[in-house]
């Protein structure tokens, strides 16, 4: 079975940018969910998306958004992009069925902010 | 709010020796809890988790964890370390109710795990 998929894996924009990264989930899931992994912030959620609905969100500006595709498939934008804004940017997958759930992690999107 | 802490953003042992990563969390009701590993240039990959049921969790690579509720914790370890143990190390919480812990695993901020020959 095929794992998440991110693409694209490294990214360079300057600041005042957009940049729109995408996320593929393992096949039969339809939970998408989003994080920000930064050496200062460590890991933080973003938002979460099944079945094309946003559940969940994290404490982020709203240059953060994102959506996901009837097939489950999910993409985050970040408009006017920030020096802080550097990061990786990880996905993950799951059924959606609850807490107790576990997530499948991709690769990640590097992205740096020039 | 949750919290995780990770006690020691480092942890050097030899090969051989036992593997301990500490992990407290703060939380009002009993949450579910997660350990996540982490090597270079890639995702996280789950160790272990749990849930409900036995407190003593096995993992995968030789890992286990036991969930203490009376001291809040759910420490990580492995009886003798390998080289190819070294990596960064995640313990994450998730909220036991719906609402705002869909899809939302809180993270501490990692403990990296350094094995020397």
């Amino acid at each position: 079975k095929a794992g998440v998929t991110q693409t694209p894996r490294y990214l360079i924009k300057t600041r005042g940018q957009q940049v729109t990264l995408s996320c593929s989930p393992i096949s039969g899931h339809r939970s998408v969910s989003w994080y920000q992994q930064t050496p200062g912030q460590g890991l933080q959620f973003l938002f979460e998306y099944f079945s094309e609905t946003q559940r969940n969100k994290g404490n982020f500006p709203g240059r953060f958004s994102g959506r996901q595709f009837s097939n489950s498939r999910s993409e985050m934008n970040v408009s006017t992009l920030e020096l802080g804004d550097s990061a990786l940017y990880l996905c993950a997958s799951s059924w959606g069925q609850g807490s107790t759930d576990t997530q499948y992690f991709g690769p990640g999107t590097r992205l740096t902010v020039l | 709010a949750q919290s995780v802490t990770q006690l020691g953003s480092h942890v050097s042992v030899s090969e051989g020796a036992l593997v301990l990563l500490r992990c407290n969390y703060s939380s009002s009701v009993p949450p579910y809890l997660f350990w996540y590993v982490q090597y270079p240039n890639q995702g996280l990959q789950l160790l272990l988790k749990y849930t409900t049921g036995a407190t003593l969790v096995k993992g995968i690579n030789g890992f286990e964890a036991e969930f203490k509720k009376s001291e809040t914790s759910f420490h990580l370890t492995k009886p003798s370390a390998h080289m190819s143990d070294a990596a960064e190390y995640f313990c994450a919480v998730s909220e036991n109710g719906g609402g705002t812990s869909y899809g939302k695993l809180t993270f501490g901020q990692g403990t990296i795990l350094t094995v020397h020959p």
